[in-house]
C-alpha cells in the first residue's frame, strides 16, 4: 500500500505566477489535510476536505489560497500570484476517518 | 481552541541517555495527543498517540509517552538516545470525535533532538 505521495516535491516560482500542489492520499483514505511548514515555524493546518467537500478552512488565507479534493483525482492546493512569504514546505496527510493522519514527504515551494 | 507548548527548541543528549522532550497542552475538551518525528526533507512519522485509553503510551523506536491531565501534559521519553534518534520531533493536539474540529491537529513548535557520540 502506497502512502502519501506529493508532487513535485520541489517547486520553484516567481512572484505572481500560480502553484499547483498536488496530493494523493493513501488507498482508500477520504480525508485530506494541508499544512504549511513556515521556516523557523512549526507546521499550521490549513485546511481539511473530504471527496467533494471543504470540510474546515480556518487556516487557509483570505485571498489567493484555494483547495480542492474532486471526486476523481488528487486534491490540489492552489496558490495564485505567488509572493516571497509563501516559500514555505506544504504538507498533505490523509486519514480513512479523520482521526490518525499519514503525513507525505511535502513539496517545499521556493519563491524567486 | 487548542495550543500546544513545546519547552526547548533544542535539546542535546549523549549517546544512551535518556531522552526527555517536554509538551504541554491547553485544550477545552478532551484532547487526543500525538507525537510525531520529522527527519530533514522528510514527512512526518507518527511515533505514537493518545486516545483516551491507557495514560502511558509505547510508540515505535523505543519512545513512550505519558498522559498527565493534572499537569496537562505529554511528554516524550526514552531511555537509551541512539545517534539515529537525532530528528525534530512536534507534539500536537487534536479534539477527539464529536468535536467540531475533531481531525485538525494544532502542532507545538518542535524541538530538534541531537545525539553526540
Amino acid at each position: 500500500n502506497a502512502g502519501v505521495m506529493q508532487n513535485p516535491r520541489h517547486l520553484v516560482r516567481r512572484r505572481g505566477q500560480e502553484a499547483r500542489l498536488r496530493c494523493s492520499p493513501m488507498k482508500g483514505h477520504s480525508h485530506v489535510y494541508w499544512y504549511r511548514q513556515l521556516p523557523e515555524e512549526g507546521l499550521k493546518f490549513m485546511v481539511y476536505l473530504q471527496k467533494e467537500n471543504i470540510i474546515d478552512e480556518s487556516g487557509m488565507p483570505k485571498e489567493r489560497f484555494s483547495a480542492e479534493f474532486p471526486k476523481e483525482g488528487p486534491s490540489i492546493l492552489r496558490i495564485q500570484q505567488v509572493v516571497r512569504g509563501d516559500s514555505a514546505a506544504y504538507f498533505c496527510a490523509s486519514s480513512p476517518a479523520a482521526n490518525e493522519q499519514f503525513f507525505g514527504p511535502g513539496t517545499r515551494l521556493t519563491v524567486l | 481552541a487548542q495550543s500546544v507548548t513545546q519547552l526547548g527548541s533544542h535539546v542535546s543528549v549523549s549517546e544512551g541517555a535518556l531522552v526527555l522532550l517536554r509538551c504541554n497542552y491547553s485544550s477545552s475538551v478532551p484532547p487526543y495527543l500525538f507525537w510525531y518525528v520529522q527527519y530533514p526533507n522528510q514527512g512526518l512519522q507518527l511515533l505514537l498517540k493518545y486516545t483516551s485509553a491507557a495514560t502511558l503510551v509505547k510508540g515505535i523506536n523505543g519512545f513512550e509517552a505519558e498522559f498527565k491531565k493534572s499537569e496537562t501534559s505529554f511528554h516524550l521519553t526514552k531511555p537509551s538516545a541512539h545517534m539515529s534518534d537525532a530528528a525534530e520531533y512536534f507534539c500536537a493536539v487534536s479534539e477527539a470525535p464529536g468535536g467540531t474540529s475533531y481531525g485538525k491537529l494544532t502542532f507545538g513548535q518542535g524541538t530538534i533532538l541531537t545525539v553526540h557520540p
